[in-house]
C-alpha cells in the first residue's frame, strides 16, 4: 500500500484566504485523524472520523475549520477564512481502530501571510 | 488532559542509555509511542495496554504502571537513529489518543 497521502505538501496563502487540505487514508482502515503540529501546542488532534462519520470534533479550534470524509478512501481540512495563526503543519492519519497504531501521512506545511 | 512527559530534551553519546517517562492524570487504558524526525511524520514504536505488559522493539523497550497511570520508554545502547522526538500518547477511555508534547533526543558520535 501507498500509505496515507496528503495533499498539498506545502502551502502559503494569504490571510482571509480559503484553504483546502486533503487526505486519502490506507485503504480498509475505518478511522481517520486530523492533526495539527506546532512548537508551543505539540501534536493537537483536531477531529477523527468512524466509517466516514465525524465522532469527536472538539479539538477544532473554530467554526473557521471544517472537515470532511464523503467517502472511505477522501477527507478534506477546510480554513475559510484563513489566519497567520494556522500556519503549522497539518497531519492526517488512518487507523484499523480507535486505539491502534496510527499511521501518519507525511504533513502538510501551511504558512499564511 | 495532555499527558506530561520528561525529560523536554536528552543529549546522548552513542551507547548510552535512556529513559523518557510519560505520565497522566487520568487513568488509561493504553499508551501509544512514536518517534518523529526533523521534517518528517510520526512514526509508529510501540503500544502498551493495561496489565503492567512491557513491550520491545530491538533495544527499545517500555513499561506501562497502569496504577500510577505513568509510562516509561527505555532506549539502550543509544545508535544515531534514535535521534528525534518521542512522543507518547495516552488513550482515556472514550477518546482518541492524546500526545504529549514530546521529548528531543539528541544522539551524537
Amino acid at each position: 500500500d501507498a500509505g496515507v497521502i496528503q495533499s498539498p505538501r506545502h502551502e502559503v496563502t494569504e490571510m482571509g484566504q480559503e484553504v483546502t487540505l486533503r487526505c486519502k487514508p490506507i485503504s480498509g482502515h475505518d478511522y481517520l485523524f486530523w492533526y495539527r503540529q506546532t512548537m508551543m501546542r505539540g501534536l493537537e488532534l483536531l477531529i477523527y472520523f468512524n466509517n466516514n462519520v465525524p465522532i469527536d470534533d472538539s479539538g477544532m479550534p473554530e467554526d473557521r475549520f471544517s472537515a470532511k470524509m464523503p467517502n472511505a478512501s477522501f477527507s478534506t481540512l477546510k480554513i475559510q477564512p484563513s489566519e497567520p495563526r494556522d500556519s503549522a503543519v497539518y497531519f492526517c492519519a488512518s487507523s484499523p481502530s480507535r486505539t491502534y497504531e496510527q499511521y501518519f501521512g507525511p504533513g502538510t506545511r501551511l504558512t499564511v501571510t | 488532559q495532555q499527558p506530561v512527559q520528561s525529560p523536554q530534551a536528552v543529549i546522548l553519546r552513542e551507547g548510552e542509555d535512556a529513559v523518557i517517562n510519560c505520565s497522566s492524570s487520568k487513568a488509561l487504558y493504553s499508551v501509544h509511542w512514536y518517534r518523529q524526525k526533523h521534517g518528517e511524520a510520526p512514526v509508529f514504536l510501540m503500544i502498551l495496554l493495561k496489565g503492567g505488559e512491557q513491550k520491545g522493539h530491538e533495544k527499545i523497550s517500555a513499561s506501562f504502571n497502569e496504577k500510577k497511570q505513568q509510562s516509561s520508554l527505555y532506549l539502550t545502547a543509544s545508535q544515531l537513529s534514535y535521534s528525534g522526538t518521542y512522543f507518547c500518547g495516552t488513550d482515556p477511555a472514550g477518546t482518541a489518543l492524546i500526545f504529549g508534547k514530546g521529548t528531543t533526543l539528541s544522539v551524537s558520535s
